[in-house]
């Protein structure tokens, strides 16, 4: 499959839960990208990853643990979130951190924490 | 700081008549500014950015440094023009700013 793939599409989790969120992306991009987007807010950038290096970190909460083991791979490892984190999860991918590159999107995990 | 706003949650066009999604920003230096859009059931994409100066799906968008604006139109509105737009923001190629979004415009075409 080409693009960008997200798995799961839903995940429901209690607050003492761990999960992962998984994207994959076939687009041979150099830099991956994590956003939030939340109800009645603009896509919150989380995460930037250029060539399996992590570039930025948003002031993200230590319960939000992104892993890229290459240049195709990102999760986001999830573990006693709050349910002012249920949201949905998009991951991105460009050709570069450059920030004239097009953003291409996975389809979103949507959570819901219980 | 930077900013990016969408005055307009929600527009709603009859078909044939003219758009307007309205985007302004706050930027220091020289921004590079783009339209997403996302269609029901499908995914957040590229609609057009200003370095590329492109009519896609018949909109465009002229950036206007005076008004700190850029604002997405197209003649005729057409159904399956309905769909989510987030206008976007970033630093430019010589700058670390990444991408910023606005919180979006729901355009709705009313046949």
């Amino acid at each position: 499959e080409t693009g960008v793939t997200q798995t799961p599409r839903h995940l429901v989790m209690g607050m003492t839960n761990k999960k992962s969120l998984k994207c994959e992306q076939h687009l041979g991009h150099n830099a991956m990208y994590w956003y939030k987007q939340s109800a009645k807010k603009p896509l919150e950038l989380m995460f930037v990853y250029s060539l399996e290096e992590r570039v930025e970190n948003n002031s993200v909460p230590s319960r939000f643990s992104p892993e890229c083991p290459n240049s195709s791979h990102l999760f986001l490892h999830l573990h006693t979130l709050q349910p002012e984190d249920s949201a949905l999860y998009l991951c991105a991918s460009s050709p570069s951190t450059d920030s004239i590159s097009p953003l291409h999107f996975g389809n979103g995990t949507r959570l819901t924490v219980t | 700081a930077q900013r990016v706003t969408q005055p307009e949650k929600l527009l709603s066009v009859f078909k044939g008549a003219p758009v307007e999604l309205k985007c302004n920003y706050s930027y220091s230096g020289s921004p590079e500014l783009f339209w997403y859009v996302q269609y029901s059931r499908q995914r957040l994409q590229l609609l057009l950015r200003h370095i590329s100066r492109e009519s896609i799906k018949g909109f465009t968008a002229d950036l206007n440094k005076g008004e700190t604006s850029f604002h997405l139109k197209k003649p005729f509105a057409q159904e399956e023009d309905s769909a989510m737009y987030y206008c976007a923001l970033s630093g430019g190629v010589n700058r670390d700013d990444k991408i910023i979004f606005g919180k979006g415009t729901r355009l709705h075409i009313l046949p």
